[in-house]
Parts: structure tokens; C-alpha cells; sequence
């Protein structure tokens, strides 16, 4: 029964692959986010996705690529992974655009070697 | 513009002691502004949050005061207990002019609570 979750919850991949994180949310929530955590706690949004339409795209590498094939899943495609790309993803999910708050997965830990 | 600005970056209290963590924003146009918790391997869970029309909200022993002139709001954790040890997040949004729901977060803040 678990609101908001990712998988995998670690993911350990050399440079230059291809990866992708799952997130799905059980709350019946119209909007969906990614975040990314650096090394230093810093969450920073990426991408927002509103009933599968596109909202928020932050100044990220075209290597990232969300997808949205219904309002409870939102997914995030990485190509050619990049050693900066090391950071924990939070998927994240909210009612009406986030008036009551967000609810954050418990995160995917991305390491690149 | 977007910005905001979250002190100190670490705390260290004793248990059932007063932290408080304060933050400060620019953009005027911010009208809801939250404050999220998160556990180490955990994502951050809403705590409290509070909306520029108050100046002062209280949920058990969380507070956040609120100064619209200055700019600026802070958590106060009131009898702070070693379980409250996690780093804390404020956050702004702009709710009623933008239709994204995009939040800013601040630094965040490693708070330990010692027995």
C-alpha cells in the first residue's frame, strides 16, 4: 500500500548506459515529479507532469527524458550516463498542482562508475 | 529571484531543547511555504506548512513563524527529542500565479538531537 514508489531503489551502472527509474503513486494525485538530490542534500526539481502533459522541464541534459504514460506512473530515461549523474532521484506526487503538499517515493540511488 | 535561503546548515541541541531553523526568500510572488523532513534513506515527508495570510502556525510541538515584510520564515521544534534528529527543508511556491506547483527548495539543515 505504499503511496509513492520507485524502483530500483539502488542502481550501479558504468558510463555511457542507459538507464531508467519507475515510479508509481496509489493516491490518486494529478501531478507528478522528478527531483534530484545531490551529494549535499540539495533537492532540485527536473521535470512535472500534469494529467500526462509536461509542465515543468528545468534546465536539464536532454539525456534525461521523463515519460508519462498515465497520471499514476511517471518515468525517467537517462542515456549515456554521465559520472555527475551520481545523485538520489525522488519521484514525487501531489493534488492540484501541489496546494496540499507533496508526496515524495523513498528515492533511487543512482551511482555511475 | 528563485532562491531561497535556508540557516544554519547544521544544529546540534540538547534533548528537549528549543532548534530553530530559519529561511528567507525574494520572490514576492511565494504564497505557500512548507517544511518537509526527511530520515536518511528516506524521501522528505511534509511536516507543517503555512500560507503568507498567517503569520504564525502551530501542529504539536512544530511552529512556523512567519514575517511577510521581511521575507523570512522559521521552524521552531519546541522539547526537540533524539527522534526529531533528520535534515529539514523549507520550501516556497508560488500557487496562486503559477500553474505548476513547482517548489524551491532551501539548503536543507542536519538537525541532532542529543540525548
Amino acid at each position: 500500500d505504499t503511496a509513492v514508489s520507485q524502483t530500483p531503489k539502488y542502481l550501479v551502472t558504468q558510463m555511457g548506459n542507459d538507464k531508467s527509474i519507475k515510479c508509481e503513486q496509489n493516491l490518486g494525485h494529478d501531478t507528478m515529479y522528478w527531483y534530484k538530490q545531490d551529494s549535499k542534500k540539495f533537492l532540485k526539481i527536473m521535470f512535472s507532469y500534469n494529467n500526462k502533459e509536461l509542465i515543468i522541464n528545468e534546465t536539464v541534459p536532454n539525456r534525461f527524458s521523463p515519460k508519462s504514460p498515465d497520471k499514476a506512473h511517471l518515468n525517467l530515461h537517462i542515456n549515456s550516463l554521465e559520472l555527475g549523474d551520481s545523485a538520489v532521484y525522488f519521484c514525487a506526487s501531489s493534488q492540484a498542482r501541489g496546494t496540499y503538499g507533496y508526496t515524495f517515493g523513498s528515492g533511487t540511488r543512482l551511482t555511475v562508475v | 529571484q528563485q532562491q531561497v535561503k535556508q540557516s544554519p546548515q547544521s544544529l546540534i541541541v540538547q534533548k528537549g531543547g528549543i532548534s530553530i531553523i530559519n529561511c528567507a526568500y525574494e520572490n514576492t510572488a511565494f504564497d505557500y511555504f512548507p517544511w518537509y523532513q526527511q530520515f536518511p534513506g528516506k524521501g522528505p515527508a511534509l511536516l507543517i506548512a503555512i500560507r503568507p495570510d498567517v503569520s504564525e502556525k502551530k501542529e504539536g510541538r512544530f511552529t512556523i513563524s512567519f514575517n511577510k515584510s521581511a521575507k523570512q520564515f522559521s521552524l521552531h521544534i519546541m522539547d526537540s527529542q533524539p527522534g526529531d534528529s533528520a535534515t529539514y527543508f523549507c520550501a516556497a511556491s508560488a500557487m496562486s500565479s503559477s500553474n505548476t506547483g513547482k517548489l524551491i527548495f532551501g539548503q536543507g539543515t542536519t538537525l541532532q538531537v542529543k540525548p
